[in-house]
């Protein structure tokens, strides 16, 4: 099945410790993307790829780090994690043909730093 | 920079009716322009995705419009059930085709 994994889908930590949100894709796309989702604020993008190797700031990038190692991966890493990174986020992956650029997502990971 | 305003942000209705949508974005220069439905709790769905050269799309009781020139798209469903009841978003890629912007949503209640 083709899909978008995310892991895990819920974590609670507290400030300061530095935690990793796996995102796997199986449907070979090029392009990948991480989105925080806030009530009032809908999803500003965080950070997105366009090839291995190959990464670029969205709208929100303070205080998140990517690396895209292997086509299928894109971890989102927090090193010091803060209050204000309270959020639901998604990763998503693009087929890109030519300028369209069609998104899907993954499920979600609800994460609280407390 | 783009922005995307979704109205209304919420909207209730009885079971059967006709209803629609609205998406503005303030950049006309876009690639593409993406609907999605939101369950609560949920990921994002993708229901419609219109290029910049088509004006509509249609999948089912669902049906996108697209005027680039005045900054609006517009989703329209026909006949409600209650299963339609979700948030549902739009999505505009500009700027190139990686610099994606979203608008709030609209929550939909679709009454029995």
């Amino acid at each position: 099945e083709a899909q978008v994994t995310q892991n895990p889908r819920y974590l609670i930590t507290v400030t300061g410790k530095k935690l990793t949100v796996t995102c796997s894709q199986n449907m070979n796309h090029e392009y990948m993307s991480w989105y925080r989702q806030d009530p009032g604020l809908g999803l500003r993008q965080i950070y997105y790829s366009m090839n291995v190797e190959v990464t670029d700031k969205g709208d929100v990038p303070e205080g998140y780090k990517v690396s895209r190692k292997e086509k299928r991966n894109f971890p989102l890493i927090l090193e010091s994690p803060s209050p204000n990174q309270t959020s639901l986020y998604f990763c998503a992956s693009s087929l890109v043909r030519g300028w369209v650029n069609e998104q899907f997502f993954g499920p979600g990971t609800r994460l609280t730093v407390l | 920079k783009q922005e995307v305003t979704q109205i209304p942000a919420a909207l209730s209705v009885p079971e059967g009716e006709n209803l629609v949508l609205n998406c503005s974005f303030t950049d006309s220069a876009i690639y593409n322009l993406q609907w999605f439905r939101q369950d609560p709790g949920k990921g994002l769905t993708s229901l419609l995705l219109i290029q910049s050269s088509q004006r509509e799309q249609t999948s089912g009781r669902l049906n996108a419009s697209l005027d680039k020139s005045s900054g609006r798209s517009t989703l329209y469903i026909a006949a409600s059930q209650p299963g339609d009841s979700a948030t549902y978003l739009c999505a505009v890629i500009s700027g190139g085709y990686q610099k994606v912007t979203f608008g709030i949503g609209t929550k939909l209640q679709v009454i029995p």
